[in-house]
């Protein structure tokens, strides 16, 4: 079975503290690809990032990185330096198919 | 480039009666996607379309539910007979398959109150 854990359901930082949002997943497929879409208050989500199943790389764009370890199933995702305007639900999900399969989302809330 | 756009943003109605959303998505992406998200959870998948054709409907899409791609273009949700347990944000997302990844992007969504 497909699954994504996402086992912080709300995070509180103040501004410029650090922050890591956990993703697991569970999968027996070989080829997969993991994401992360951020969800604001408007509501729509927001592409993030993508990572396929043979790419362990790590990737830091600006203040975000990610941290990729196929041994421990997990995609981890690093806010450094935090804004007020990281405040939204940020999502991790797993394809292996067609669909999107997602996480419950972890909402994460910068104070000033 | 326009984005994924959905219409309504919102929608009330009334127990029992029929529903229409539309999602026009990033024109020549030629998949698209429906998804419903209740609070506190994460979008779950409803169907998706490759050009006109439905190839793929989850077990959540009750036979109250049908969804169209007429022409391969824009896309219509529609519920029939609603029931409170249908109110929640209804997300569309197209994506292009020349992409060798496929990522979705994502409307604003529609968010559905069944009274």
């Amino acid at each position: 079975a497909q699954k994504v854990t996402q086992a912080q359901t709300e995070i509180s930082v103040v501004e410029k503290e650090d922050v890591t949002l956990d993703c697991v997943y569970e999968t027996r497929d070989t080829t997969y690809y993991l994401f992360w879409y951020k969800q604001p208050p408007s509501g729509e989500l927001v592409f993030l990032i993508r990572r396929n199943s043979f790419d362990e790389q790590n990737e830091i764009s600006g203040r975000y990185s990610w941290n990729f370890q196929k041994s421990t199933s997990s995609f981890n995702f690093t806010i450094t330096a935090s804004q007020v305007v990281d405040s939204a639900v940020y999502f991790c999900a797993l394809k292996t198919g067609t669909a999107l399969i997602f996480g419950k989302g972890t909402t994460l809330s910068v104070s000033s | 480039d326009t984005g994924v756009s959905q219409d309504p943003r919102h929608k009330i109605t009334k127990r029992g009666q029929n529903v229409t959303f539309r999602c026009d998505p990033i024109s020549e992406h030629n998949r698209l996607y429906w998804y419903r998200q209740t609070l506190g959870q994460g979008p779950e998948f409803l169907t998706y379309f490759q050009n006109e054709a439905q190839l793929e409907k989850s077990r959540l899409l009750s036979d109250r539910f049908s969804a169209e791609r007429p022409k391969g273009s824009f896309s219509t949700l529609e519920i029939q007979r609603t029931e409170q347990g249908d109110s929640a944000m209804y997300l569309c997302a197209s994506s292009l398959t020349a992409e060798s990844t496929d990522t979705q992007y994502f409307g604003p969504g529609t968010r559905l109150t069944v009274l």
